[in-house]
């Protein structure tokens, strides 16, 4: 199975700061279709994910333009300038190029 | 707008079997897929699997084989997932989703 590698496992920011998580795969996440299907997901406490960027860097409707995804073959960021309140609370990445579709662990944006 | 609404919370027996629903609206259903996905509360998540409500065409993550079957009621624009021979270990929030769009999550408790 891909494994997806996700750093820090924890992040604290002040409000306003900018974050960035990282997450590396043990494969290359590029289907033969030439898609990049990657994505990340931010879950707050007691909810379900929400989809923020799909296919490494496409913001998903309504998500605001703070939220940046990039990489490309086995190697993806996701940043987020400006911090809001409503940012806080785990994110995870996950792939679907390779059966089974895998998640990280998580990264939890908190106040420090 | 799209929305998946899953059934309610389950108390189920050890050995016991279980089918937990996710009902649709704002799409087109018959010509969608539907993923199942497992969180064990306080860990990362997993994908179990997806089906092609058009002709009920199914992928498994080899893992949970023999654990989940899918189905979809296109009547209904309803689709199912069936957790059988339950222990303690699949006492999780399980959640449907397409595309983006995720269900509230259901959350099955496994005890005698």
């Amino acid at each position: 199975d891909v494994v997806l590698t996700q750093t820090p496992v924890a992040q604290p920011v002040t409000l306003g700061d900018q974050a960035s998580i990282s997450c590396r795969s043990s494969q290359s996440l590029v289907h033969s279709n030439g898609n990049t299907y990657l994505e990340w997901y931010l879950q707050k406490p007691g909810q379900s994910p929400q989809l923020l960027i799909y296919k490494v860097s496409n913001r998903f409707s309504g998500v605001p333009d703070r939220f940046i995804g990039s990489g490309s073959g086995s190697d993806f960021t996701l940043k987020i300038s400006r911090v809001e309140p409503e940012d806080l609370g785990v994110y995870y990445c996950f792939q679907a190029t390779h059966d089974p579709y895998t998640f990280g662990a998580g990264t939890k944006l908190e106040l420090k | 707008q799209v929305k998946l609404q899953q059934s309610g919370a389950e108390l189920v027996k050890p050995g016991a079997s279980v089918k937990l629903s996710c009902k649709t609206s704002g799409y087109t259903f018959s010509t969608s897929y539907m993923s199942w996905f497992k969180q064990i509360p306080g860990q990362s998540i997993e994908w179990i699997g997806m089906i092609y409500a058009g002709d009920g065409g199914t992928g498994y993550n080899q893992k949970f084989k023999g654990k989940a079957t899918l189905t979809v009621d296109t009547s209904s624009s309803t689709a199912y997932m069936d957790l059988s021979s339950l222990t303690t270990e699949d006492s999780a929030v399980y959640f449907c989703a397409r595309l983006g769009y995720w269900g509230q999550g259901v959350m099955v408790t496994v005890s005698s």
